[in-house]
């Protein structure tokens, strides 16, 4: 069955580099996701990877695919305390409107 | 920016109680999702809706549990006799329903503690 696992917690000081990292087990993931969850608010949706892809950026967000390894990374560039949240990685199974499935969130805390 | 929203933030109901909750999802939206989190649990999946029907649901979504699109906007999920383990964050999401890559956009969430 799929499964999407992550680390739980992630520290680092203002103005790093974050990078949260993601497997999963479901080769035929058609496009990945990363989600943002800030205290008491919903998931908000800041960006996404097709499967065939191997990288995409966003402004200070970049996104690393090995498909191989199944191995899935979001790096935050000029890290912000503002970017303290729960970072989600989730991947969708064939196209359309299928569920997502989710991992449990990593924790990112930024020190001052 | 056009959001979803949901109803109420926080439910605290008896067990065995019926609760409702709401959610209104972008208006031009056509897929409708509910998802479930217990504290320190994974986000998953229980059903989805489309054109007035479900279009999946997982295990978690058996007999107990049911939704509805009452009118043009409101996308409701009935539990009808809740259990101490239903105890959750329960979020809300639409999406356009565009082949492709599923962008699901999601509600803050209603917190339902059973007791």
């Amino acid at each position: 069955g799929e499964d999407v696992e992550q680390s739980l917690f992630l520290s680092v000081r203002e103005g790093d580099s974050s990078v949260i990292n993601c497997t999963y087990t479901d080769s035929s993931s058609t496009y990945l996701y990363w989600y943002k969850q800030e205290p008491g608010a919903g998931l908000q949706l800041l960006t996404y990877i097709f499967s065939n892809m191997d990288m995409k950026q966003d402004q200070r967000l970049t996104v690393l695919l090995n498909k191989k390894d199944k191995h899935l990374s979001l790096r935050i560039a000029d890290t912000q305390t503002g970017d303290s949240a729960i970072y989600f990685c989730a991947e969708s199974i064939g196209s359309g409107n299928t569920p997502l499935v989710f991992g449990k969130g990593t924790r990112l805390s930024v020190i001052a | 920016e056009p959001e979803v929203t949901q109803t109420p933030s926080h439910q605290v109901t008896q067990m065995g109680q019926e609760v409702i909750l709401r959610c209104v999802p972008i208006s031009n939206h056509l897929y409708f999702y509910w998802y479930r989190q217990i504290l320190g649990q994974k986000v998953e999946f229980l059903v989805s809706f489309y054109n007035n029907e479900i279009s999946e649901k997982s295990e978690i979504f058996d007999d107990q549990f049911s939704v509805e699109r009452p009118d043009g906007s409101n996308f409701t999920l009935k539990i009808r006799s809740t259990k101490l383990e239903d105890s959750a964050m329960y979020f809300c999401a639409s999406s356009r329903g565009l082949a492709g890559v599923n962008e699901q956009y999601f509600g803050p969430g209603t917190r339902l503690t059973v007791t």
